[in-house]
């Protein structure tokens, strides 16, 4: 009954190739996010996805695509993969627009490693 | 940007109580304080957000001050699995984010 799950755990793909990471959550909430952690560890916002709208894009490379086929699932999209896209990459949701009072939950992560 | 400050780093005895510090000196009227905490590479996990009173959970209670420019997160009995990364966030009010920064590495020892 995980809230928020993501497929794959662990991604592992060569420069170029063209990959999916998909989240899910079964929690009801309206607002869903990708964030990306570095290998420094910090985390950022990528893109948050209010009933299927696209909310914020915190100025990513085109070649990431958020596609939500409705406000249980975002998914993300990465084309021409290269080797700074190796990373960890957070799904999050939350009820609500703009409703900073309601806490974001996160997934596990998807650990990517473009080689 | 992230709008807070915290120590690097801290350590607890185990069954002691934790107080990790925050300072956001530059907090809007408005602005909520979240704290979440990252053990080891799992996802952020939500503890506590606040406004302007002290919130308590299950998990934890957050103490802010008057002039909320400062707060503190308390674990009462810190246990080896709540060595984590820490972070305290102020969420900006007109949009969803939640921008993280460094955050404090707790260490709680035996």
């Amino acid at each position: 009954d995980t809230a928020v799950s993501q497929t794959p755990k662990y991604l592992v793909t060569q420069m170029g190739n063209d990959k999916s990471i998909k989240c899910e959550q079964n929690l009801g909430h309206d607002t869903m996010y990708w964030y990306k952690q570095d290998s420094k560890k910090f985390l950022k916002i990528m893109f948050s996805y209010n009933n299927k709208e696209l909310i914020i894009n915190e100025t990513v490379p085109n070649r990431f695509s958020p596609k939500s086929p409705d406000k249980a699932h975002l998914n993300l999209h990465i084309n021409s993969l290269e080797l700074g896209d190796s990373a960890v990459y957070f799904c999050a949701s939350s009820q609500g627009k703009s409703s900073y009072n309601s806490p974001l939950h996160f997934g596990n992560g998807t650990r990517l490693t473009v080689t | 940007d992230a709008k807070t400050t915290q120590p690097t780093s801290m350590d607890c005895a185990e069954g002691r109580a934790a107080n990790l510090p925050c300072n956001h000196s530059t907090i809007s009227g408005n602005e909520y304080v979240y704290w979440y905490r990252q053990i080891h590479s799992q996802g952020p996990q939500y503890i506590i957000h606040g406004l302007k009173n002290n919130e308590t959970n299950e998990m934890a209670s957050l103490i802010i001050t008057e002039d909320r420019k400062s707060s503190t997160l308390i674990l009462p009995h810190a246990t080896l699995r709540d060595t984590a990364v820490y972070y305290c966030i102020v969420r900006t009010y007109n949009t969803d984010k939640l921008i993280f920064g460094t955050g404090t590495r707790l260490q709680v020892f035996p």
